[in-house]
């Protein structure tokens, strides 16, 4: 198994609080990535990163950042959250010769 | 835009069923294709993979054909197992980027 873990695995916090999720991988991939899961939506991506403070927007970024001040972490932050932002939300690595992508065993976070 | 498109589940199968679960894409280009399946509580496993037109990608008693003429990529199982209950989803990837779309999912249950 790729070596990718997040913390924490499960939270509850009150709309307004930011929040911040950590992935941490020690495959010492190029590229990493934030989805989330929602029913009916599969997992759709929020910001991803292609190296050391290097970071995109995916297609639900409103509402989060990202920073990469390491190779190995990754962090996504709700700056202010809201209902909406309840969801699981994992983290996913790739790299090597094939840029396979692998996944982090998800954090699931419930906004009251 | 590219998108796609999974059956709805849940699909409901007796142990030594036929497994068929219908995916479809719309895609500019021409993108690798992917199965990936989600084990109750854990994050997202690479099932199998096809990187061009007529390939096919098997893993585990799994197959999947990518057929460019009807942009399909259809998952099969000859004799499912209980074991095989989870949440499958169909993902396309193009090389620059390195980002999945995700169908919505389709949920197995398999009953002994």
């Amino acid at each position: 198994d790729a070596g990718i873990t997040q913390s924490p695995r499960h939270k509850v916090t009150e709309t307004g609080t930011p929040v911040t999720l950590r992935c941490h991988q020690t495959e010492n991939h190029r590229y990493m990535y934030w989805y989330r899961q929602d029913p009916g939506h599969g997992l759709r991506l929020i910001h991803y990163s292609y190296g050391v403070k290097d970071t995109d927007k995916g297609e639900v970024s409103d509402g989060y950042s990202v920073s990469r001040s390491k190779t190995e972490d990754f962090l996504l932050t709700l700056e202010s959250a809201t209902s909406s932002q309840t969801s699981v939300y994992f983290c996913a690595i790739s790299g090597g010769p094939d840029y396979e992508q692998y996944f982090g065993p998800g954090t699931r976070l419930t906004v009251t | 835009g590219d998108s796609v498109t999974q059956m709805e589940g849940p699909v409901t199968l007796s142990e030594e069923a036929f497994l068929t679960i219908n995916c479809t894409y719309t895609a500019t280009g021409y993108p690798s294709l992917f199965w990936y399946v989600q084990y109750p509580g854990e994050g997202l496993q690479l099932l199998l993979k096809a990187t061009k037109a007529d390939d096919k990608g098997s893993n585990k008693g799994f197959e999947a054909t990518y057929r460019k003429e009807t942009t399909s990529f259809h998952l099969e199982k000859g004799s499912v197992q209980v074991s095989d209950s989870a949440v499958y989803f169909c993902a396309l990837k193009y090389a620059r980027g390195n980002m999945l779309t995700f169908g919505g999912g389709t949920r197995l249950m398999v009953k002994p």
